[in-house]
């Protein structure tokens, strides 16, 4: 079975510091994967998505990157946090090429920019 | 226009009512829709899936979908206070550039009360 891995569960970090969040996949090849920000009170947001090694979509600009440098990895990245940016990190994986099945979501990072 | 619309509710119903959870989408072309449950300071869970029209049903949970009409909504029945989440409605527009990525309403609360 897939299962999806996502650390760390609860960070706090201080404006103007880097940030790297990890999620990585089992049981599967190839996933989509995706990183999604939810802010308190508010909808999930698409930051990122991937369909393969290497490859990065970005849907929102900001001051967040992400790589992806393994097939079944997935990092968010930054290098100097505003306080803006604290919020629910969420990864999730999907089939690859359609989404006819959903995503599965790892367990999240909560983010406090302080 | 957002593409995916819920009431944001919140939603109250009293112990073992049917709660009727709404959602309407903007692109006909959408054609897998699915219900995540999300419960307070937690990642969202995949509870229904749906892709043709009419009503599908498991366990406590009715999604029903009308493409015609654009809107698909979910029904609990006898709900629990363990029911009580932000439930989030999410679409799939296959093919094209889309990589199987889904459009989430930014959800709904709902609260049974005892």
């Amino acid at each position: 079975s897939q299962t999806i891995h996502q650390w760390p569960a609860t960070l706090v970090q201080p404006v103007g510091s880097p940030l790297s969040l990890e999620c990585t996949v089992e049981g599967t090849s190839n996933p989509n994967l995706y990183w999604y920000r939810q802010a308190a009170g508010r909808g999930l947001q698409l930051l990122f998505y991937s369909v393969g090694i290497g490859q990065i979509s970005s849907e929102v600009p900001q001051n967040l990157s992400a790589s992806r440098p393994q097939d079944r990895q997935f990092i968010l990245s930054s290098k100097k946090l505003l306080l803006s940016d604290s919020g629910f990190y969420l990864c999730a994986w999907s089939v690859p090429w359609t989404g006819s099945y959903g995503y599965t979501f790892g367990s999240g990072t909560r983010l406090t920019v302080v | 226009q957002k593409e995916v619309e819920q009431n944001s509710g919140p939603l109250s119903v009293p112990e073992g009512a049917i709660a009727s959870l709404n959602c309407t989408y903007s692109d006909r072309g959408s054609q897998s829709f699915f219900w995540y449950r999300q419960y307070s300071g937690k990642s969202p869970e995949l509870i229904m899936s749906i892709y043709s029209n009419g009503d599908k049903e498991d366990g406590r949970f009715t999604a029903q979908l009308n493409k015609a009409s654009q809107y698909v909504s979910l029904l609990i029945r006898d709900s629990q206070p363990s029911d009580s989440a932000t439930y989030l409605c999410a679409v799939n527009i296959e093919g094209g550039t889309s990589y199987g990525k889904l459009t989430f309403g930014q959800g709904t609360i709902l609260t049974v009360h005892p």
